[in-house]
Parts: structure tokens; C-alpha cells; sequence
């Protein structure tokens, strides 16, 4: 994954707003494309996963979309709610290497009360 | 609580010791995963088990560094002659079969080496 040292990407949202939080990958091969969430002192967590043969998935407040032609992926949070501030990172896995997961870059939320 | 577990949640250590950090994954997983995380980045992989078998290893994994899953279940991570660079945290995930099931990670160990 990229390198973003020390700095991470920050978004600061105000609470009940949505968020989107945005990601570029580089290998076309990938299966799944996930986004995973870090709250500080913890490992990832799980968030939703998109098969690389779909463009967008929905979960519960939250919805993945996938662009393939420009390697883009995007988390978006509906109704951004405190709980929500973490790290969030993209990740992919392919049907190689016993499916490791491959971090991406992390992006800092920030949800404004 | 039925998650990966990893121990000790903390380590400190002075440079030149040798330290071994244990993760116990969820038990119907037969993939398990150590990752380093250093502050402000994301999981970097290390290593994979397939049951007891070690089938990857990451070239981030020095010769310094070993890591065993003897019968399949929990797993061990020993760093020899710790270096100021090996400050991190480790962590540990776990999967089950097929490629659609998501990883678990757990807590992970924070090692400081001084």
C-alpha cells in the first residue's frame, strides 16, 4: 500500500452528515475489495467487501462502490455518527497467497458532534 | 469472548532480546495471518498458515523472525535479537475456508523495543 507516513489523509465530518471516504488500488487481479475500520488500541475491523464483478454493495449505513476502469474505491457512511471516527482503511485479496488481505492506504475520520 | 486472541497485549523489551508473542484464532480457522502495523500505516502481511503449514512468508520477515503454528491451532511469533526498527504492532487475523470469508484480526501486541 502507499506510504502516508505519520499523516494520514484526515476527513472531519459533522455528525449526521454522510462521509465518503475514498481509495485507489493498483491490482487489477484482486477478488474482493474491503474496507476495514481501526479504532485506536484495536486491530481492524471489518466493515463490508465488494466481489470484483460488482460496482456497488450496500450494507447497513454503509455502501461500497467499485470502479474498475479507474481503479477507485469508495466507502460511504450515511448518517455519520461519533462511533464512526476511526481509521478507516481499503484493502484487496486475490485468489492467491491463501487470500491474505492486502492493506491500502488509511484515512482518519473525524466526526464533529 | 470467541475472537483471535493475541498475548501479551504489550511488550517491552531491550534491543538485543528475543521476544515471542502468541495468537489464538478463532478455533474453526484453519488460516491464520501475522501483519505489522507501525503508527500511521496500514497492516503490512508476514506470514500465512494454511493448518500447520507455513505457506508464505512476506520479505518484510528477516531471517530474525520465525514464526510456528505446531498443531494447527494457535500460533507463535518469535523475533531474535530485537532491533529498535522492530518497535510495531503485531497482529494477528484469522479466516475460514473459501475466499469470501473475512479475516478477524485481533487486538494485536504493541512491542516497544528500547
Amino acid at each position: 500500500g502507499e506510504s502516508v507516513g505519520l499523516h494520514l489523509p484526515t476527513l472531519s465530518v459533522q455528525e449526521g452528515d454522510n462521509s465518503i471516504i475514498n481509495c485507489a488500488y493498483s491490482n487489477s487481479a484482486s477478488d474482493y475489495f474491503i474496507w476495514y475500520k481501526q479504532e485506536s488500541g484495536k486491530g481492524p475491523q471489518f466493515i463490508i467487501d465488494i466481489r470484483s464483478n460488482m460496482d456497488k454493495r450496500q450494507g447497513q449505513r454503509v455502501t461500497v462502490l467499485l470502479n474498475k476502469t479507474v481503479k477507485h474505491l469508495s466507502l460511504q457512511i450515511a448518517a455519520t455518527q461519533p462511533g464512526d471516527s476511526a481509521v478507516y482503511f481499503c484493502a484487496e485479496k486475490a485468489n492467491t497467497g491463501g487470500f491474505k488481505t492486502i492493506f491500502g492506504a488509511g484515512t482518519r475520520l473525524f466526526v464533529k458532534a | 469472548d470467541t475472537g483471535v486472541s493475541q498475548n501479551p497485549r504489550h511488550k517491552i523489551t531491550k534491543r538485543g532480546q528475543n521476544v515471542t508473542f502468541r495468537c489464538d484464532p478463532i478455533s474453526e480457522h484453519n488460516r491464520l495471518y501475522w501483519y505489522r502495523q507501525t503508527l500511521g500505516q496500514g497492516p503490512e502481511f508476514l506470514t500465512y498458515f494454511q493448518n500447520e503449514a507455513q505457506l508464505e512468508k512476506s520479505r518484510l520477515l528477516s531471517d530474525r523472525f520465525s514464526a510456528e503454528r505446531p498443531k494447527g491451532s494457535f500460533s507463535t511469533l518469535e523475533i531474535q535479537r530485537t532491533e529498535q526498527g522492530d518497535s510495531a504492532m503485531y497482529l494477528c487475523a484469522s479466516r475460514g475456508q473459501g475466499i469470501s470469508t473475512e479475516a478477524f484480526f485481533g487486538q494485536g501486541t504493541r512491542l516497544t523495543v528500547v
